[in-house]
């Protein structure tokens, strides 16, 4: 399968920073990156879809404006959380899927995700 | 309520003994994947199914893909510790859209 990487994998920061984290497909063009939130016990719920140069779609509930999106390339998306408070503290996991022509059109390949923490 | 309900939420089985996971829903999907994962981790992807009635096998899992469509299960022979972990299934309504996730079940394989 195809490899996708996040970093950081962990990050500790205090309330009211931002704080940036980096999804890229390694080997692999992805026309279309997801970001994810996972608490603990819980299962993954989708924040946002970004495609290559335009701007993400938001689930129903996201904050756009605090969790901004940008995915400049067909390798690399990232998600800024801005202004944290420690209720953004969670596990956030990016996912990426090729383009329609790609043998892995119908697959997610998800990054190893990586920890917030917001003292 | 989620579109995707898992079942059961928790397994906890002896090594050698068999175990089925259920994922269940009133709408159709036009593929279906299952995951795994583990703790501080990604999901990894298992095996992905397409076609209403298919049935997949990965050594000791089975896969299953109900024929309308609308419900999966994963079966795993004489499982083993390293088969702890969370099972998650994720379903697209088209070919290309977003993922809908199920709760998960976290099974716990005791040697």
């Amino acid at each position: 399968g195809a490899v996708v990487s996040q970093h950081p994998s962990w990050v500790i920061c205090k309330s009211g920073t931002s704080v940036k984290i980096e999804c890229r497909s390694l080997d692999f063009q992805a026309t279309t990156m997801f970001w994810y939130r996972q608490f603990p016990k819980q299962s993954l719920m989708l924040m946002a879809t970004s495609n290559e140069g335009s701007k993400a779609t938001y689930e129903q509930g996201v904050e756009k404006d605090k969790f901004l999106i940008n995915h400049a390339s067909l390798t690399l998306s990232t998600l800024t959380v801005t202004s944290a408070h420690p209720e953004d503290s969670s596990f956030y996991i990016c996912s990426a899927r090729a383009g329609e022509r790609s043998q892995w059109r119908r697959e997610q390949f998800f990054g190893p995700g990586t920890r917030l923490t917001v003292l | 309520t989620q579109l995707l309900e898992q079942s059961p939420q928790f397994l906890s089985i002896q090594e050698g003994e068999n175990l089925t996971v259920y994922c269940n829903s009133s709408s159709v999907f036009s593929s279906l994947q299952w995951y795994r994962q583990e703790p501080g981790e990604g999901p990894v992807l298992l095996v992905t199914v397409v076609t209403g009635g298919e049935v997949k096998k990965l050594k000791r899992l089975t896969f299953q893909f109900g024929d309308a469509r609308k419900d999966s299960s994963l079966h795993i022979t004489a499982a083993q510790p390293g088969d702890t972990g969370l099972y998650l299934c994720a379903g697209a309504r088209a070919a290309g859209n977003k993922l809908t996730f199920g709760g998960g079940t976290r099974v716990l394989v005791k040697p």
